[in-house]
């Protein structure tokens, strides 16, 4: 079973297009996270949910539109699509530190596999 | 406010050799430290992290890591450089009680033969 899972792995796309890539968690955990990584490795935070709540929201283009439905599920929405926005992007999900401690293995990013989006 | 440093964006080793990998953090407050590895084409896998227990860290592959409060460092180490070891490092450094995790820009290692 796949902690935790991105679809598609890969997107092609022309520009202009409205794209949206799915992630997954059953960890059970209370964060879920977006990040960009560019073509030079790159991690940029893009989004951070707690418990369906919106909790960062780093400067992202309003293009750029996360929704989670209930606390497993985080997906990201992009309109407009331009050429920076190839990259690969990586959907992470944490446990409360506050609810669990350190010990427990909270705190700790687990990261899905990555969908690398190429906008031609 | 918090921050990482990872000196050195490409590191090589020869096969068999030390490898040491170096992070230097930024924070007000006594952070959490974790390094994750990134093979080609996959996401980020966690090596190690630091909890505030032991200042020596161990984790998967062989590989440690050494709190040091006086130098705001948390250096990656690992005896004997394997072929299979070659992928991308990220250091980073997270608040104890938040949800917020800042990355080094990354380390790529290159084994050699």
């Amino acid at each position: 079973d796949t902690a935790v899972s991105q679809t598609p792995k890969y997107l092609v796309t022309q520009m202009g297009n409205d794209k949206s890539i799915k992630c997954e968690q059953n960890l059970g955990h209370d964060t879920m996270y977006w990040y960009k990584q560019d073509s030079k490795k790159f991690l940029k935070i893009m989004f951070s949910y707690n418990n369906k709540e919106l909790i960062i929201n780093e400067t992202v283009p309003n293009r750029f539109s996360p929704k989670s439905p209930d606390k497993a599920h985080l997906n990201l929405h992009i309109n407009s699509l331009e050429l920076g926005d190839s990259a690969v992007y990586f959907c992470a999900s944490s446990q409360d530190a506050l609810a669990s401690g350190p010990a427990s293995g909270a705190n700790v990013l687990t990261f899905g596999a990555g969908s690398r989006l190429t906008v031609l | 406010a918090q921050s990482v440093t990872q000196l050195g964006s490409h590191v090589s080793v020869s096969e068999g050799a030390l490898v040491l990998l170096r992070c230097n953090y930024s924070s007000s407050v006594p952070p959490y430290l974790f390094w994750y590895v990134q093979y080609p084409n996959q996401g980020l896998q966690l090596l190690l992290k630091y909890t505030s227990a032991a200042t020596l860290v161990k984790g998967i592959n062989g590989f440690e890591a050494e709190f040091k409060k006086s130098e705001t460092s948390f250096h990656l180490t690992k005896p004997s450089a394997h072929m299979s070891d070659a992928a991308e490092y990220f250091c980073a450094v997270s608040h104890r009680t938040g949800n917020q995790f800042y990355f080094g820009t990354g380390t790529s290692l290159t084994v050699i033969p």
